[in-house]
């Protein structure tokens, strides 16, 4: 079945370490993103990219990094410089041709950080 | 710059009844999408219907369907005979243009209880 994967489903972390979280997809799809959620809020963006070996920041990137070496993963980097790293992190992908309107969401990872 | 509004921060519906969320919008693109999702307490995102800016009827995909009124820059989602199972969070969504990256702009949702 194609779809997106994150792992894991829950994070704990102590404050002032690094941590990664996992994003692979097999949709062949070649626009990803992610997302950050605070409680009873919307998603607002953080990181996407548009192909292979290239992200450009969205609207939150502030204390986060990310790479895409390869078109199916896209790994997300919480740092210590992230102040308030506790929240719900989803992963999404569109093919991104002119009919891909519709974004493909991973099951998401909630980070604790304490 | 593009907004999504939702101004219900809650609502309830009586199982079997149809409910409407309201969702406004703002761009200055003359190509968008409208998307809804449902998010269930487990977190997932699921995708529920969408409506193109250029569509000239509104959306419907089974029980939900779209009142899409563009002068007003309204994108209401229409649930009918709610069921148990519509508990949950509802996000209104919208895309830009490919020039834009596909990234998307999200509500601050709307939270359905659906009371038997």
């Amino acid at each position: 079945d194609g779809g997106i994967t994150q792992s894991p489903k829950y994070l704990f972390r102590k404050e002032g370490q690094n941590v990664t979280l996992s994003c692979e997809q097999n949709l062949n799809h070649d626009a990803m993103y992610w997302y950050r959620q605070d409680p009873g809020q919307g998603l607002r963006l953080i990181y996407y990219s548009q192909i292979v070996n290239d992200f450009q920041k969205g609207d939150i990137a502030e204390g986060y990094s990310v790479s895409r070496e390869k078109k199916e993963s896209f790994p997300l980097t919480v740092t210590s410089a992230q102040k308030n790293p506790t929240a719900f992190y989803l992963c999404a992908s569109n093919s991104g041709g002119a009919s891909s309107y519709e974004q493909y969401f991973g099951p998401g990872t909630r980070l604790t950080v304490t | 710059a593009q907004k999504i509004t939702q101004t219900q921060p809650g609502m309830f519906v009586q199982e079997k009844e149809a409910v409407t969320l309201d969702c406004t919008y703002d761009t200055s693109d003359p190509s968008y999408g409208l998307f809804w999702y449902k998010q269930p307490s487990s977190g997932e995102m699921i995708f529920l219907i969408y409506q193109g800016s250029y569509d000239q009827q509104n959306a419907t995909e089974g029980r939900y369907s779209l009142n899409f009124q563009k002068a007003r820059k309204s994108a209401n989602l229409v649930i009918s005979a709610s069921q148990l199972g519509d508990s949950a969070m509802y996000f209104c969504a919208m895309r830009g243009p490919n020039t834009n990256a596909g990234k998307s702009t999200f509500g601050d949702g709307t939270t359905l209880t659906v009371k038997p």
